[in-house]
């Protein structure tokens, strides 16, 4: 399967901080998608994002496929806005093998 | 809208004995991955299905195994339990060819 690198590993915050989080992949990817893993261990789907951009409220992510990278801003961050952040794909010449990255822990101090 | 149902939500089993983990997919997805997430780890691929037939496998041990079913659920099925294998277990589900995957809940297992 594909290596994902997610980069910092740790980050922390003052609310209102802005930020912006960095995922690299070995290879082309499919399915790429962005996730929020909440302090109870739930993963919340924040982005299904392949190529292009999109943005949903204070957050907005950008994959550049042929760059083999991927980025997730957050704006304006608050205290809930903290937990581990994660970026997931599949090669793309091997479906149904979708790869983590190591996660970024955010921390939002108020 | 429904969404991935996972059962059960907690488990305690002692050393060397058998779990099985079930997952419940969104309806009309055909595809199921299952994932192992250990504490303050990213969560590991062990396997997917697609149309009920093994579709990929990464890091599963030989212990353990994995089928979907004629309705499309799964079953993870954990043999000879050892303190190694207490983690967090998700699964998700997606139509193939492009498509957003969503997670369950997870089953937390604790093997004592």
């Amino acid at each position: 399967g594909i290596q994902v690198e997610q980069s910092p590993p740790d980050l922390i915050l003052q609310e209102g901080a802005n930020s912006t989080l960095r995922c690299n992949f070995s290879d082309s990817v499919n399915n790429l998608q962005w996730f929020h893993q909440n302090p109870w261990g739930q993963l919340i789907n924040l982005f299904y994002i392949p190529s292009g951009t999109k943005q949903n409220g204070r957050l907005s992510a950008t994959t550049v496929a042929t760059e083999r990278y991927s980025l997730l801003y957050i704006s304006s961050s608050q205290t809930t806005d903290s937990g581990v952040y994660f970026c997931a794909g599949e090669g793309l010449y091997n479906n149904n093998d979708m790869r983590f990255g190591a996660g970024t822990r955010l921390t939002v101090k108020p | 809208a429904a969404g991935v149902i996972q059962s059960p939500r907690h488990l305690i089993k002692e050393k060397r004995e058998t779990a099985t983990l079930k997952c419940y997919p969104i309806p009309r997805h055909d595809t199921v991955y299952w994932y192992q997430q250990g504490p303050g780890q990213d969560p590991q691929f062990l396997i997917s299905f697609y149309e009920k037939m093994q579709s990929d496998k990464g890091s599963i041990p030989d212990r353990f195994s994995a089928q979907q079913f004629s309705d499309y659920h799964s079953e993870l099925n954990m043999s000879s339990l050892e303190l190694g294998d207490s983690a967090l277990y998700f699964c998700a589900s997606t139509r193939t060819g492009g498509f957003e995957a969503f997670f369950g809940q997870g089953t937390r297992l604790t093997v004592v």
